[in-house]
């Protein structure tokens, strides 16, 4: 079985350019999860989207959008780059179902640095 | 602040010895998380304890979840130079019937196994 995958694998852009960043879930999973791990920060949730649609979003600027397509995969856009948006985004998927909780499965990540 | 706080920050043993992690979190939560992570690559899971659970075992790992400390511990046993990797313990909080789909996550143990 094919594990998340995300294109590219790295992304090098300008400050003040926009950055599409993409995802694809594991076959059957529904919900897709975005994360940014830039240096000396961690990891941060950044969006959560379910079955096309955003269930939660952590505490990031608007600038940092997204989408889940019809097939479920997603798109993290980041408008406006930042130097400090230079960081490594996980996507991760899951099997959502209400009223339970999954393992989320991570991808290998896009690393964007913002030069 | 992180949720999750992670002891030791960093561990270096010699192949063989056994590995011991900890995790500390804040809230009550639903399940908790282990991933590793190779040099700053994607997150592989390793095993999700859920809160009404004391211990899971999955080959080497061995991890037990006290919810009245508010603690959890990753033991791997008999390590490898290839066990060589950041460790990560993540919680998922809110109710199981609300998910709120956000890992919180811990900065990290780095652990270097010596061959």
């Amino acid at each position: 079985e094919a594990g998340v995958t995300q294109s590219p694998t790295h992304l090098i852009k300008t400050r003040g350019q926009q950055a599409t960043l993409r995802c694809s879930p594991i076959s059957g999973h529904t919900s897709v999860y975005w994360y940014q791990q830039a240096l000396g920060l961690g990891l941060q949730f950044l969006l959560w989207y379910d079955e096309g649609e955003e269930r939660n979003r952590g505490n990031f600027p608007p600038r940092f959008s997204g989408r889940q397509f019809p097939n479920y995969s997603s798109e993290l856009n980041v408008n406006a780059l930042e130097l400090e948006d230079s960081a490594l985004y996980l996507c991760a998927s899951s099997p959502h179902r209400r009223g339970s909780t999954d393992t989320q499965y991570f991808g290998p990540g896009t690393r964007l640095t913002v030069l | 602040s992180q949720q999750g706080e992670e002891d030791p920050q960093a561990l270096s043993i010699q192949e063989g010895e056994n590995a011991t992690m900890n995790c500390s979190y804040k809230t009550s939560i639903n399940n908790l998380q282990w991933y590793r992570q190779n040099s700053g690559r994607g997150l592989v899971h390793l095993i999700l304890i859920r809160s009404n659970e004391r211990e899971k075992h999955s080959g080497r790992l061995r991890v037990t979840l006290d919810t009245s400390k508010k603690s959890s511990s990753l033991l791997i046993t008999a390590s490898r130079a290839a066990d060589t990797a950041s460790y990560f313990c993540a919680t998922e909080i809110g109710s199981v019937l609300a998910n709120t789909g956000k890992l919180i996550f811990g900065q990290g143990t780095t652990l270097q196994v010596k061959p």
